[in-house]
């Protein structure tokens, strides 16, 4: 199985802050991975697949980059409704295996 | 806009089977292009892929998981189903069914997610 190692585990941070979220995967998987924001008690959404192709509502200050094995979500400017938890994906084989998240609190 | 809502039983006893079903609306099960997947979430923040099966009735399983889970797909009902047998407190999660598109290998669409707690 391919592992995704995501860190931090958790970081605090204020309004306005811009924060970067970062994945590896233990083998090379080219561009497939996807990110998506979780809130407590809710399913997962998709922000971002193929590494850096928003999806359609997003908002601009998420961005992906990475390709590869190191992987990179970015939250420039962050806003109230960015405080949650954050997934990275790999697409590349099944199985498909997720990180292990990140949540992003409020300083 | 499809939508999906899974549905079973809360509580289970170990060495049981848990039973879940996914009810699809906005959009018919036989599309080709999509797969129907079930994914969960234990009390920590990691999210494990189950498996998923094609209208067709190709199936597909974590390996981790493969010998106890069966996914079924019934188009009649728009609807499809987990089964994991021998199930133990291990298996207490929250479980949500999910649609995985072909062509942009991304879950896309989740149920609201339920949980399923192994006790006796």
């Amino acid at each position: 199985d391919i592992q995704m190692t995501q860190s931090p585990f958790s970081l605090s941070a204020s309004v306005g802050d811009s924060v970067t979220i970062t994945c590896r995967a233990s083998q090379n998987i080219d561009s497939y991975v996807n990110w998506y924001q979780q809130k407590p008690g809710k399913a997962p959404k998709v922000l971002i697949n193929g590494a850096s192709s928003l999806q359609a509502g997003v908002p601009s200050r998420f961005s992906g980059s990475g390709s590869g094995t190191d992987f990179t979500l970015t939250i420039s400017s962050l806003q109230p409704e960015d405080f949650a938890t954050y997934h990275c994906q790999q697409s590349y084989i099944t199985p498909h295996t997720f990180g292990g998240g990140t949540t992003v609190e409020i300083k | 806009q499809v939508q999906l809502q899974e549905s079973g039983p809360g509580l289970v006893k170990p060495s049981q089977t848990l039973s879940l079903t996914c009810t699809v609306s906005g959009g018919s099960i036989s599309n080709g292009g999509q797969y129907w997947s079930w994914i969960r979430q234990h009390s920590g923040k990691s999210l494990e892929w189950i498996g998923y099966a094609y209208y067709s009735g190709n199936t597909y399983s974590n390996p981790s998981l493969k010998s106890r889970v069966t996914i079924s797909v019934d188009t009649s009902k728009n609807q499809f189903s987990l089964s994991l047998s021998s199930v133990t407190a291990a298996d207490t999660a929250v479980y949500y069914c999910a649609r995985h598109m072909v062509l942009t290998s991304l879950f896309d669409s989740w149920g609201q997610g339920t949980l399923v707690t192994v006790s006796s």
